[in-house]
């Protein structure tokens, strides 16, 4: 099993439209949890850290779930700019160290 | 602030070659890593240091790849000799250390292309 996994998708929804991606981990002990961005041709940027009791930013929500060891975003009122790939990354252990997963694609449709 | 820089962006060699591939961390970070990116295999981590010193290399795919860090503003990721199966995109990231972090800023990338 992956230490972390994505579905690839795509994700093809219209502009406005709500939308979630999950991400799975295998070591329970982990610890740091993250969503980035990703555009065609260019550098991971980072989205949003994860923490435990959930965070928001704007029509971004993130989620931890320990018991079913996942991590999940929600995209609200979709736009065409946020047409990317996703991808989680999850810390584990006392080091910088971080597994990122392959990534979520989503492409939001006018 | 500058982020992460990255040279050269693009980069062709004929296999066989040598080939160095440079970053400059963002001022003040203390943790700098190298990623390897393809499509089969997605974001794999090859080398990461603090303040200077390798930390983890186990992502360092054979003896050909070596990585150095001569100061806290400057490291390198040299192939040497290069193989048309190491084209890929290659990423520098850098993040500051501490309790409240672990989040990595990203460098444009390398797109190493060996024929």
């Amino acid at each position: 099993r992956k230490e972390v996994e994505q579905d690839p998708g795509p994700f093809n929804v219209p502009e406005g439209a709500t939308v979630a991606f999950n991400c799975t981990y295998s070591n329970s002990a982990s610890q740091s949890f993250f969503w980035y961005r990703q555009d065609c041709r260019k550098e991971p940027k980072l989205l949003m850290s994860v923490y435990s009791s959930g965070n928001e930013d704007g029509r971004f929500t993130a989620q931890l779930n320990r018991a079913s060891q996942y991590i999940s975003l929600l995209i609200r009122d979709s736009k065409l700019s946020d047409s990317a790939t996703y991808l989680c990354a999850v810390r584990s252990g006392g080091y910088q160290k971080v597994t990122f997963g392959t990534g979520t694609k989503l492409q939001v449709i006018p | 602030d500058a982020g992460v820089i990255q040279s050269p962006r693009h980069e062709v060699t004929e296999m066989g070659q040598e080939v160095t591939l440079r970053c400059k961390p963002i001022s003040g970070h203390d943790y700098l890593f190298w990623y390897r990116q393809t499509m089969m295999r997605g974001l794999e981590l090859l080398i990461y240091f603090n303040n200077n010193v390798p930390i983890d290399d186990s992502g360092m795919p054979e003896d050909r790849f070596s990585a150095k860090m001569p100061n806290a503003s400057f490291s390198t990721l040299k192939i040497q000799p290069s193989e048309p199966r190491d084209s890929a995109v290659y990423f520098c990231a850098s993040s500051l250390g501490g309790l409240a972090n672990y989040e990595q800023y990203f460098g444009p990338g390398t797109r190493l292309t060996v024929t």
